[in-house]
């Protein structure tokens, strides 16, 4: 158990549809990533959040969005969902991101997301 | 961006087997991370390695940042090592992803 929890576990929904996706980091950890792993396109990074703000921003779509909240637990909502948004979403926690360099993330069980 | 290729894609190993896993990147990085993904999916970080060498029980990794790869070593295999190894590379706050190393260990 890394000590970083997603719900919800799966999630079915329909195309045009809007989700939420939440996590909570380990305790004590600042930062919060966001990543999407598809069969066709790997593991990518979303967004990045420190400390309530936005850090990094990867592969995100623009009907993607995230926050991370004062408790520093993070929402990823997904917008006019899409056939090929169908993916297991993964959030990652860290202590810190120091300088440019970012600490070992430690990731939740993920989020199965099924678009009919 | 950074590309970042792993090799070999797949591995069928019996157990008690020692492999090697590769991963190289095209240009300076940051940071150097080594996972494996489970069969239930679980992500589990192995190894936060920018350059030198690190053990973990029959696990070890190295990375020589200057020649720009990593290796992944694994030991005497157990059923349990299966799964998907990715490597991932850190740039400008982003982990780049590998496309992974499957890994099947036969009993």
């Amino acid at each position: 158990d890394s000590g970083v929890t997603q719900t919800p576990k799966h999630l079915i929904t329909a195309t045009g549809q809007r989700v939420t996706l939440r996590c909570s980091p380990r305790s004590g950890d600042l930062s919060v990533y966001w990543y999407q792993q598809s069969l066709d396109q790997g593991l990518q990074f979303l967004i990045q959040y420190y400390n309530g703000e936005e850090r990094a921003k990867g592969n995100i779509l623009e009907r993607f969005s995230a926050q991370q909240f004062p408790d520093l637990h993070s929402e990823l909502n997904l917008s006019s969902l899409e056939l090929g948004d169908s993916a297991l979403y993964f959030c990652a926690s860290s202590t810190r991101t120091s300088g440019r360099r970012t600490d070992t993330q430690y990731f939740g069980p993920g989020t199965r997301l099924t678009v009919l | 961006g950074i590309q970042v290729e792993q090799s070999p894609p797949d591995l069928i190993l019996q157990e008690g087997a020692n492999s090697t896993l590769r991963c190289n990147f095209s240009d300076s990085v940051n940071n150097l991370q080594w996972f494996h993904q489970n069969p239930w999916g679980q992500l589990i970080n192995l190894f936060y390695i920018p350059s030198g060498t690190k053990q973990n029980g029959r696990l070890s990794a190295t990375t020589v940042a200057t020649e720009r790869y990593s290796l992944l070593y694994i030991s005497s295999s157990q059923t349990t090592d299966s799964g998907v190894y990715f490597c991932a590379v850190d740039s400008n706050y982003q982990l780049i992803w590998g496309a992974g190393t499957k890994l099947i260990i036969k009993p």
